[in-house]
């Protein structure tokens, strides 16, 4: 059973236009989720996080949303750029110091 | 952050024979965690490292298959042993610092023909 969910594998975008990438959880004893963006040849590298006491975090074009009732998180990227191109992907941590829980991946492609 | 040496960057092995995958930190942390990317899926974590003690495999993954070795607190190695071409995913190494954030190796992407 797959705890953390990203439904959509692939979604392409406009430049300069905003990206929304989703992503549901069914573990509610998560309480850190992450977002990871990685190229092709090279390991994830970590993007934005959330702890599931805020609802919001941001940092510069990049916002993630949480929505606890809801269990889903969201990533949104304003306005988006052909080298946000990559799959990105959503994770989750039940606590500290434990290894993620990761999605399956969005391939995000921002056609210029 | 963290720097993460990880090694081969990819490889193409027989089946029937055996890979290590190095990964080197360069700082010392008590666990390192191995992930497997197969196509199309999420990142799977096989097993936990933790210096000093036999390594942690996750449901589905054995050590006789995956046998890990974590002789100090910034080395380790994952052996793909007896490989078919089920085995042919891409590999990653992880750390965890504060707390929460991980960071990966640039992986070993493993093609078994």
């Amino acid at each position: 059973d797959q705890q953390v969910k990203q439904n959509s594998p692939s979604l392409s975008v406009q430049e300069g236009r905003i990206s929304i990438l989703n992503c549901d959880y069914t573990n509610s004893m998560f309480d850190y989720f992450l977002w990871y963006k990685k190229y092709p040849a090279e390991g994830p590298t970590f993007l934005i996080s959330i702890s599931s006491i805020k609802d919001k975090n941001e940092d510069g074009r990049f916002t993630v949303f949480l929505n606890k009732s809801a269990k889903h998180l969201s990533l949104h990227i304003v306005p988006s750029q052909p080298g946000d191109s990559a799959v990105y992907f959503c994770a989750a941590s039940e606590r500290g110091n434990t290894p993620l829980v990761f999605g399956k991946g969005t391939r995000l492609s921002v056609i210029a | 952050s963290a720097v993460i040496s990880q090694k081969p960057s990819r490889d193409i092995c027989q089946r029937g024979t055996s890979l290590t995958i190095q990964c080197q930190v360069d700082s010392q942390v008590t666990m390192m965690f191995w992930y497997r990317q197969q196509p199309g899926q999420s990142l799977t974590l096989i097993a936990t490292a933790n210096q000093g003690s036999e390594a942690t495999y996750e449901s589905g993954f054995v050590i006789d298959k995956f046998p890990i070795s974590r002789p100090n607190l910034t080395f380790s190695t994952l052996t793909v042993s007896n490989m078919s071409p089920e085995d042919s995913s891409i590999y990653l190494c992880s750390v965890v610092r504060a707390g929460y954030e991980a960071f990966f190796g640039q992986g070993t992407r493993l093609t078994v023909v």
